[in-house]
């Protein structure tokens, strides 16, 4: 069955960065794109970016384009979500997701707490 | 970037009777809409994609429709564990973005 399984809980102080992890099972993963979403205490879902798990091809949005770093390796069928200069506002949830076809989410990661404090 | 606008943003419902979600999108997305349900502390979970095909696993009680700009989700008699938040998302043209949700509470 297809899994995605995300690296723990993560605190971080201002202008730090953090690397977040996103291990894919139960499917070939070059055969699909991975995409990032966060959620804020509260609120919605925000996009982030993709990676394409095959040629590794990457788009990000344009308020985070600056800041994000989307890596993977397809060795170890793992993504990776790297955000720089971290505030208390990138406190959220980020959760990674497999993109089906051309573009909807059919399996989420269990989502990876990220909190931002001095 | 497409804004997607979704009504109300709670609903207060009882549980058996139906609940109507509404989702506006800012230019044409075709049927390119899905709709996903978080629960509490759970990640999202895909309900229905192409605005009207339910995902593996989802009962029948759950339909979407429309096209273009404007889409439904109806939940026909509510569940207990059908009390949570229900966000749309457009994947028109390799883009894509939220609602903002609505939170379907207990009446």
């Amino acid at each position: 069955q297809v899994q995605l399984v995300q690296s723990g809980t993560e605190v971080k102080k201002p202008g730090a960065s953090v690397k977040v992890s996103c291990k894919a099972s139960g499917y070939t993963f070059t055969d699909y794109s991975l995409h990032w979403v966060r959620q804020a205490p509260g609120q919605g879902l925000e996009w982030m970016g993709w990676i394409n798990g095959g040629n590794g091809d990457r788009e990000y949005s344009q308020k985070f384009h600056d800041r994000v770093t989307l890596t993977r390796d397809t060795s170890a069928s793992t993504a990776y979500m790297e955000l720089s200069s971290l505030t208390s506002e990138d406190t959220a949830m980020y959760y990674c997701a497999r993109r089906y076809d051309s573009g909807w989410y059919d399996f989420w990661g269990q989502g990876t707490l990220v909190t931002v404090s001095s | 970037e497409i804004v997607m606008t979704q009504s109300p943003a709670t609903l207060s419902v009882s549980p058996g009777e139906r609940a109507t979600l509404s989702c506006r999108a800012s230019q044409s997305i075709s049927s390119n809409l899905a709709w996903y349900q978080q629960r509490p502390g759970q990640a999202p979970r895909l309900l229905i994609y192409g605005a009207s095909t339910r995902a593996t696993g989802i009962p029948a009680r759950f339909s979407g429709s429309g096209s273009g700009t404007e889409f439904t989700l109806t939940i026909s008699s509510l569940q207990s564990e059908d009390f949570a938040v229900y966000y749309c998302q457009q994947y028109n043209n390799w883009t894509w973005t939220f609602g903002q949700g609505t939170k379907v509470e207990i009446k």
